[in-house]
């Protein structure tokens, strides 16, 4: 069974950083391209930022370019987005995805459970 | 590539069918022939669901009444009877070029 389990976020100041992960398993992690997808509160889905099944191809919404960085180690089986310099419009629940194949496609098939990112002073 | 959704809320009777529109701004064909539009679903307090990969390939598990549409820039989702559980935010997305993805505003459905 596939499974994505998010953990990290919480609360930061404008300015700070924080780490989400998404551990993954039920298939072959390094197979798949994964993506962040972000939902500010009472709003839609917003793309954040995807990297290929090997790593060596990353992209990033204009929002996040520069600021956030979207890694992932293989060997762990687990997803990385680090966010420096934190805004206010940061603010959202991050979910982590699936694509259904090896390069950044939208095909995004299974879904973690989400995880809330404030930044508040 | 700007996608546009019509209407933004639909109150459904039991039963009864649905039809949702998405738009973009743009030709989502790409030169591979395929044609790069998804459908998604939130449920009321759930992770979005996959429901339709390149228009129309209904994902495993999605109900038979449900069926996806369309072409370029104008695709279609449609319910051919509503259910109760078929509550919730119906987004678009498209991903034409790697890393440019974007969704839609969204079609929230609710019963009447």
């Amino acid at each position: 069974e596939v499974q994505l389990l998010q953990s990290g976020g919480g609360l930061a100041q404008p300015g700070g950083s924080l780490r989400v992960s998404c551990g993954a398993s039920g298939f072959t992690f390094r197979n798949y391209a994964m993506t962040w997808v972000r939902q500010a509160p009472g709003k839609g889905l917003e793309w954040v930022s995807a990297i290929s099944g090997s790593g060596g191809s990353t992209y990033y919404a204009d929002s996040a370019k520069g600021r956030f960085t979207i890694s992932r180690d293989n060997s762990k089986n687990t997803l990385y987005l680090q966010m420096n310099s934190l805004r206010a419009e940061d603010t959202a629940i991050y979910y982590c995805a699936k694509d259904r194949t090896a390069v950044a496609g939208g095909d995004f098939d299974y879904w973690g459970q989400g995880t809330l990112v404030t930044v508040s002073s | 590539i700007v996608m546009t959704q019509t209407p933004l809320s639909l109150s459904v009777t039991p039963g009864q069918p649905a039809s949702m529109s998405c738009k973009s701004s743009q030709s989502l064909l790409n030169t591979d022939g395929k044609t790069y539009l998804y459908w998604y679903l939130q449920k009321p307090g759930q992770s979005p669901q996959l429901l339709f990969s390149e228009v129309s390939n209904r994902f495993s598990g999605v109900p038979d009444r449900f069926s996806g549409s369309g072409s370029g820039t104008d695709f279609t989702l449609k319910i051919s009877r509503v259910e109760a559980e078929d509550v919730g935010i119906y987004y678009c997305m498209q991903s034409l070029q790697p890393g440019l993805f974007t969704f839609g505003p969204g079609t929230k459905v609710d019963i009447k």
